[in-house]
């Protein structure tokens, strides 16, 4: 069955960086897109990244762009999120999330448990 | 930026029936996916492409989109049921993916 597990979260202080992973099993990772969600305390889903099967494109919402990078693995099949000059509200839990399908306005079917990360003084 | 509006929340009693909207710009002419989200748990799909279940979500979750509204309607309501919903789209403009701010489902 299909896994999704992330890890690297944690607590880290405003301007430093951070790097996630997501190891994935059960499903040819080599040939889905990926996603990462994340959601603050108390609050709704907020879109973060997306990666193509292949890594060959990468798209960011605004308020993470040109401080994360999102890339993958795939002899790994890992997903990561590199993030830096991080910010209080960028804390979070942070969720990767596969594609069901092959076309860009696809569902996302699976979803890892999350990983939590807090940006603090 | 595309934007999705939901209701904050809705409250029915159990087996009745719940209908959680989903509000954009020109909605019908895109694809909504719907998440239910139990506390402390991670989103589970329920709907794709509108109207599709996926398989072991029942036949009570349903979809539908038009106009400028989509709507999640479950009916016979349980209390396994109460959690948050999110509609899903992709912006094709910025090639973004866009959530609407959640519906909290209350089963009285």
């Amino acid at each position: 069955q299909v896994q999704l597990v992330e890890s690297g979260g944690g607590v880290v202080q405003p301007g430093r960086s951070l790097r996630l992973s997501c190891a994935a099993s059960g499903f040819t990772f080599s040939s889905y897109g990926m996603h990462w969600v994340r959601q603050a305390p108390g609050k709704g889903l907020e879109w973060v990244a997306v990666i193509s099967y292949d890594g060959s494109n990468k798209y960011y919402a605004d308020s993470v762009k040109g401080r994360f990078t999102i890339s993958r693995d795939n002899f790994k099949n890992t997903l990561y999120l590199q993030m830096t000059s991080l910010r209080a509200e960028d804390t979070a839990v942070y969720y990767c999330a596969k594609v069901g399908c092959s076309s860009p306005n696809c569902h996302f079917d699976f979803w890892g448990q999350g990983t939590q990360v807090t940006v603090s003084s | 930026s595309y934007v999705l509006t939901q209701p904050p929340s809705v409250s029915v009693a159990p087996g009745e029936t719940a209908r959680i909207t989903c509000g954009g710009n020109n909605l019908g002419s895109k694809s909504v996916h719907w998440y239910q989200q139990r506390p402390g748990q991670a989103p589970v799909l329920v709907i794709y492409y509108n109207r599709d279940r996926p398989s072991g979500i029942p036949e009570r979750f349903s979809g539908s989109n038009s106009g400028n509204t989509a709507t999640l309607t479950i009916s016979w309501v349980e209390a396994g049921d109460e959690a948050d919903y999110y509609c899903h789209v992709w912006d094709s403009t910025n090639h973004h993916q866009v959530f609407g701010g959640g519906t909290k489902l209350t089963v009285l």
